[in-house]
């Protein structure tokens, strides 16, 4: 497609459940990055991937958190046993390269009730 | 660790008033460095960057110089529209590839 897309654009679950988050991001780009950000804060960085490895996931808070690549296009983020905490809008990004820069997706705004 | 600090908002400006909102930024070696932008219901797009020292980053008549100097990446805009209402985010990348975020400016224009 033209730009990241990400699905669902909102979620509200209850706490204690599992929800996956979708990136679906330019085709061709290598590079795919998470983000969370919470209100009124800028983004903080959660797991990058280069092709289908996890190059860097140090931005993961803790061990609910997990995504994956599998064939290096689509990445889910998967967070079990939700908490309120989790609460944020949860920024998908891809790049072809440093030099480029990222192209963001608008983000899945999750809710845990 | 890396990190970014930016002017608390909200920046309220007439319409035509001159924009500065302030960013420097704490890394190792040398960073890249970002400003996007976040229109009201819009996602994060890239308003210009900066790879090395004194280089201007422009885009839509905003600029900002990086200065290795003073670790700074300010944002000036001559002439601010309605249009330039959003929330502004000074970022920095470093070899480690993932952006490291300010807390983001808001900026309000009246007409």
């Amino acid at each position: 497609g033209a730009g990241v897309s990400q699905t669902p654009s909102n979620k509200v679950t209850e706490k204690g459940k599992y929800v996956e988050l979708r990136c679906d991001p330019i085709s061709g780009h290598t590079a795919l990055y998470w983000y969370r950000q919470s209100l009124g804060q800028g983004p903080e960085f959660l797991i990058y991937f280069q092709g289908t490895g996890a190059a860097d996931d140090s931005g993961l808070p803790n061990d609910r958190f997990f995504a994956v690549r599998p064939e290096g296009s689509v990445s889910t983020l998967k967070i079990q046993r939700t908490e309120r905490g989790d609460s944020a809008v949860y920024l998908c990004a891809s790049s072809p390269s440093r030099e480029r820069g990222y192209t963001f997706g608008s983000g899945t705004r999750l809710t845990v009730v | 660790g890396d990190s970014v600090t930016q002017m608390e908002g909200p920046v309220t400006l007439s319409e035509e008033a001159f924009l500065t909102i302030n960013c420097t930024y704490t890394a190792t070696g040398y960073p890249s460095l970002f400003w996007y932008v976040q229109y009201p219901g819009e996602g994060l797009q890239l308003l210009l960057k900066a790879t090395k020292a004194d280089d201007k980053g422009s885009n839509k008549g905003f600029e900002a110089t990086y200065r290795k100097e003073t670790t700074s990446f300010h944002l000036e805009k001559g002439s601010v529209q309605v249009s330039d209402s959003a929330v502004y985010f000074c970022a920095l990348m470093t070899g480690r590839r993932a952006l490291t975020f300010g807390s983001g400016t808001r900026l309000q224009v009246q007409p």
